[in-house]
């Protein structure tokens, strides 16, 4: 199985700052690769997939980037509805696997 | 309104059963591939299967730690897709979740989800 590690587990940060969560594959994972966003008791919500490419109504202050093994979800001008968890999801071969999740929280 | 409605959640003991149904609307279901995940209880998210659509054959592809004891099924009359848990651990007590397999192989309409607690 793929392990997908994310760090940090947690980031404080304040309302317009800029975040960036990386998620790292065991093995390549070519750009098969995407992010969700979970606030409490509530379904995962798709953020980004193929890597960078940003699902259907979602803010421009989401991006991604990475190839191979390496990836990074970068948050701009951070937002109160941002803080929540995000966890990162390899699609490149089965079983598909899920990182630990990072939470942001307000600083 | 495109959703997933998940059903038939709840406690069970060590070695018990469960069918677990999630109801989809606002989409064409047959067309649609589609997975359980779970979580557990402060864990974060485990996908368990997926099913093809019928027209594809409709295989069937599992996590290992449920392969032999969940079974993933679909009846399109009833756009209905079902998870059988059978032979159930502790370790399976979680949140299930229904979800559509999108573009780029990832999962873009999620159900709310349905709690499954195993315990003596």
């Amino acid at each position: 199985d793929i392990q997908m590690t994310q760090s940090p587990s947690s980031v404080s940060a304040s309302v317009g700052d800029t975040v960036t969560i990386t998620c790292r594959a065991s093995q390549g994972i070519s750009s098969w690769l995407a992010w969700y966003q979970q606030k409490p008791g509530m379904a995962p919500k798709l953020l980004i997939y193929a890597t960078s490419k940003l699902q259907s109504g979602v803010p421009s202050r989401f991006s991604g980037s990475g190839s191979g093994t390496d990836f990074i979800l970068t948050i701009r001008s951070l937002q109160p509805e941002d803080f929540a968890t995000y966890s990162c999801q390899q699609a490149n071969s089965f079983p598909y696997t899920f990182g630990q999740g990072t939470k942001l929280e307000i600083k | 309104e495109v959703q997933l409605v998940e059903s038939g959640g709840g406690l069970v003991k060590p070695g018990g059963s469960l069918r677990l149904s999630c109801a989809a609307s606002g989409f064409t279901f047959s067309d649609a591939w589609m997975s359980w995940a779970r979580q557990a209880p402060g864990k974060g998210l485990e996908w368990v299967g997926r099913i093809k659509s019928e027209a594809e054959g409709g295989t069937t592809y599992y996590a290992p730690p449920v392969k032999g004891r969940f079974t993933i099924s679909r009846d399109e009359s009833k756009n209905t897709l079902y998870l059988q848990l059978n032979s159930l651990k502790t370790e399976d007590t979680a949140v299930y979740f229904c979800t559509r397999e999108g573009v780029g192989r990832t999962f873009d309409i999620w159900g709310q989800g349905t709690m499954v607690s195993v315990s003596s």
